[in-house]
Order: C-alpha cells, then structure tokens, then sequence
C-alpha cells in the first residue's frame, strides 16, 4: 500500500548518542518534510526537501541533519543527542503545490 | 513573519452539537488552506481543504469557509461525536511547496 513509513516507532536512547530517524515514503512524492512535535501541540518544520540532492532547513533550529539520496527515502541524523532532543519527529511528503501532506505514524525519541 | 493564529485552543462541545474552529493567516499570498484531525497517539491526517478561488467547501458534516478579504478560515463539524475528538489543526500555503500550521485546536466532544 502507498504510504509514508517512519522507523522506529519509539526510542530511548542515552546522552551523546549517534540516531537516525528513518523515513521512507511510495507514493513518488517529490517532497518531503520533517517536522518535530510535543504531543498534541504545534508542528515545527525542521527540514525539508524539493528533491533528490535538495536540503533546506526549516523554522525550528535544530542540532539534526538530513539526506536525500533517493526519492523515497529522507532519514534524519542527529550527531550527539541530548535531552532537549526528546519530542515526536513527524516525517511528511507531499505530491506538490495545493496537494496537503501526508504524515508517517512519527518517531517518539526520548533522550535520557 | 508569517504565522497562522488559531482559536480557541480547546473546545467542549455536547454530543450533537457543532464545533467551530477559526484561523486568521497573515500571508497574503497564501492560496490553499488544509486543515488536520490528529488522534491521540497517531498521525496528522487531512480531512478537508480549501483553495483561495473558493468561498465555501463541504464534505458530510464538515465543511470550511474561507474569506479571503478578511483572511479568515473556519472548520465547521456539525452533529458531532464522540469521534471527533481529537486535536485539530489548519494551515496556510507559504512559498510553493510549504505550509504554516496552526497552534491546534483541542476539541472534546462531549458524550
């Protein structure tokens, strides 16, 4: 089924550790976004991607950093993760101008 | 900058009832206007949408009104239910490929 897939679904992971929070979508959709949120609260862009090669950074600062090697897949690193890192990452993607996003099921990082 | 101001923050309404939902954007350039329903513990997900050539869109018992002069848009769910409750979120186009969300809307529906 067509659909936007992040992995994993939960993670706890200690102080100064290396993650990557994965993020594959097949639906063909050119962009792609993420997003970082409390639960229940407001969406903040943290990236987001045009295409294979294109990077940008969204509104939120952020210590994380993004790849787009292919199409369908846009992981997000963070280098040294730390406590204020803990939140829900939402990877998105859309098929362009006016067509909405799509969300994955998102990534709940806990940092301790 | 840009931002998309959402009211009220949480809502109660009794079983039935409807629910009104409003946003005010600041991008005049802004030309669509999606709006989300997120569950507890899942994803956002887009229930209705509105581009700024139309005034009104409905589909069963939701529906959006936008005014384009005012820069207002609103959520209307009519006879609502249990099911509805969940947080709610509109957004504003901003550039091409981007949009600006809402702070939410917390809606409680009321058995």
């Amino acid at each position: 089924e067509a659909d936007i897939y992040q992995t994993p679904r939960y993670l706890v992971i200690g102080t100064g550790k290396k993650i990557t929070l994965e993020c594959s979508q097949t639906m063909g959709h050119d962009k792609m976004y993420w997003y970082q949120q409390d639960p229940g609260m407001e969406l903040h862009l943290i990236h987001y991607s045009y295409g294979v090669n294109s990077t940008e950074k969204g509104d939120l600062s952020s210590e994380s950093t993004v790849s787009r090697i292919r199409t369908e897949h846009f992981p997000l690193t963070l280098e040294s993760a730390r406590p204020s890192h803990t939140s829900q990452y939402l990877c998105a993607s859309s098929v362009g101008q006016g067509g909405g996003y799509t969300f994955g099921s998102g990534t709940r990082l806990t940092v301790v | 900058g840009e931002n998309v101001e959402q009211h009220p923050s949480t809502l109660s309404v009794q079983e039935g009832d409807s629910a009104v939902i409003k946003c005010t954007y600041s991008d005049s350039a802004s030309n669509y206007f999606p709006w989300y329903k997120q569950e507890l513990g899942k994803r956002p997900q887009l229930i209705i949408d509105i581009r700024s050539n139309v005034g009104e869109k409905k589909d069963q018992r939701i529906a959006v009104t936008l005014n384009k002069t005012a820069k207002h848009f609103s959520l209307h769910i009519t006879e609502t239910q249990p099911e509805d409750s969940a947080v709610y979120f509109c957004a504003a186009s901003r550039g091409t490929y981007k949009y600006i969300f809402g702070t939410g809307t917390r809606l409680k529906v009321l058995a």
